[in-house]
């Protein structure tokens, strides 16, 4: 376990499904992020919070909405997902915005299928 | 963030150290270097960084050439639970601004610990 904990672990969903992903840390950190990793791409930024107050979008299409009521809790709510949206979606939180002296620590990811 | 090489691929015989090799010849003067690994299907961790002095932690040693033109991460002795992906990166410690936030985790060094 490295203090972020990512739940479901794996998601089948359709195209005309809702379904929320979720991230949680107890590290005390102030930032957290979400990432997307594609089959053989690099790590993508989608969003990033401060003090759970959103300061990145990274040009995500709206079928992605994140929500972070708290510094410790990040969700990702999905809808109308298409099957190129399937892949390995990462949480990330830091002691603070952009800081990664001690490394941001990742959790384990949900690993998604749209069908 | 400076751009870094690494080799695509390494064979490590299990119980011998795995030195990993990175060049980032572009790198700035206020640039870490940073190593994390991803085990298949998890979610990237945090190894070790450094500025210009060598640096030792509990999972590895990470030497630095003295122009910082290259590094080499060590696995003091390789198991087959250090099979993964190792990524170099350069990047400041504490970044701000927007599209700052990015970790940029290139394709990396894929290690394999062989019994």
């Amino acid at each position: 376990e490295t203090g972020v904990t990512q739940t479901p672990r794996h998601l089948v969903m359709g195209m005309t499904n809702k379904k929320s992903l979720k991230c949680e840390q107890h590290l005390g950190h102030n930032a957290m992020y979400w990432y997307k990793q594609s089959a053989k791409k690099p790590l993508e930024l989608m969003f990033v919070y401060n003090f759970k107050e959103q300061t990145e979008n990274n040009s995500v299409p709206s079928r992605f909405s994140p929500e972070c009521p708290n510094s410790s809790h990040l969700f990702l709510h999905l809808h109308t997902l298409q099957p190129e949206d399937s892949a390995l979606y990462l949480c990330a939180s830091s002691q603070s915005l952009g800081e990664s002296y001690y490394g941001y620590t990742f959790g384990s990811g949900t690993r998604l299928t749209v069908v | 963030d400076a751009k870094t090489t690494q080799p695509t691929s390494m064979d490590c015989a299990e119980g011998r150290a795995a030195n990993l090799p990175c060049n980032h010849s572009t790198i700035s003067g206020n640039e870490y270097v940073y190593w994390y690994r991803q085990i298949h299907s998890q979610g990237p961790q945090y190894i070790i960084h450094g500025l210009k002095n060598n640096e030792t932690n509990e999972m590895a040693s990470l030497i630095i050439t003295e122009d910082r033109k290259s590094s080499t991460l060590i696995l003091p002795h390789a198991t087959l639970r250090d099979t993964a992906v190792y990524y170099c990166i350069v990047r400041v410690a504490r970044s701000s601004g927007a599209g700052s936030y990015q970790l940029t985790f290139g394709k990396g060094t894929k290690l394999s610990v062989i019994p």
